[in-house]
């Protein structure tokens, strides 16, 4: 099945603390992208990659890094959670007609 | 400065009439536009899309229409069901940097008996 996997699903943690969610896709997309959701804003693009090796910031990306060293895999990297960094996430992945996305990791810092 | 605007948060739409949800974008190089659904609890799917050469585009109950002398567009749902209550994202991008897609703040459908 065609399909953008993100982990973990929930995830609670606490301001400073490292951590790393993951995204895979089984598309052989080339674009992959982060996006944040959050009450009266939308879908806010973090980061987006074109291709392996090839990222660049979306409309939100301070705090965050990406990487892109496999075609299938963009984890998003936060070095230093804060409390506003509290979001719904979402990775997507692209053909270059729509992103499809994953079903979204809810993040809490405290 | 939000460059694709949702400018009603909210719809409620009685069963079997049409639902009309209405975008507005800023960016005249936006060329391709697309609309997503959403349910609690999952992410974003893909719905519907139309190319700036166009300005109609259907699939089976959906309708979009692009204005690009308006910089508007709109999602026609006919009729209107109850597995249609959800929230709808309008979405634009351009086509030299398709992996840059810009969203709306959403519209919440619901769909009442």
């Amino acid at each position: 099945e065609a399909q953008v996997t993100q982990n973990p699903r929930y995830l609670i943690t606490v301001t400073g603390k490292k951590l790393t969610v993951t995204c895979s896709q089984n598309m052989n997309h080339e674009y992959m992208s982060w996006y944040r959701q959050d009450p009266g804003l939308g879908l806010r693009q973090i980061y987006y990659s074109m291709n392996v090796e090839v990222t660049d910031k979306g409309d939100v990306p301070e705090g965050y890094k990406v990487s892109r060293k496999e075609k299938r895999n963009f984890p998003l990297i936060l070095e230093s959670p804060s409390p506003n960094q509290t979001s719904l996430y979402f990775c997507a992945s692209s053909d270059n007609y729509g992103y499809t996305f994953g079903s979204g990791t809810r993040l809490t810092v405290v | 400065d939000q460059q694709v605007k949702q400018n009603s948060p909210s719809l409620s739409v009685q069963e079997g009439r049409i639902s009309i949800l209405n975008c507005d974008y800023t960016n005249s190089m936006f060329d391709y536009f697309l609309w997503y659904k959403k349910y609690p609890a999952e992410g974003p799917t893909f719905l519907i899309s139309i190319s700036s050469i166009k300005d109609k585009n259907e699939d089976g109950r959906f309708t979009v229409f692009l204005n690009k002398s308006a910089k508007h567009l709109s999602l026609h749902i006919v009729p209107s069901q109850p597995g249609d209550s959800a929230v709808y994202f309008c979405a634009a991008s351009d086509e030299s940097s398709a992996s840059k897609i810009i969203f709306g703040s959403g519209t919440r459908l619901s769909i009442r008996p």
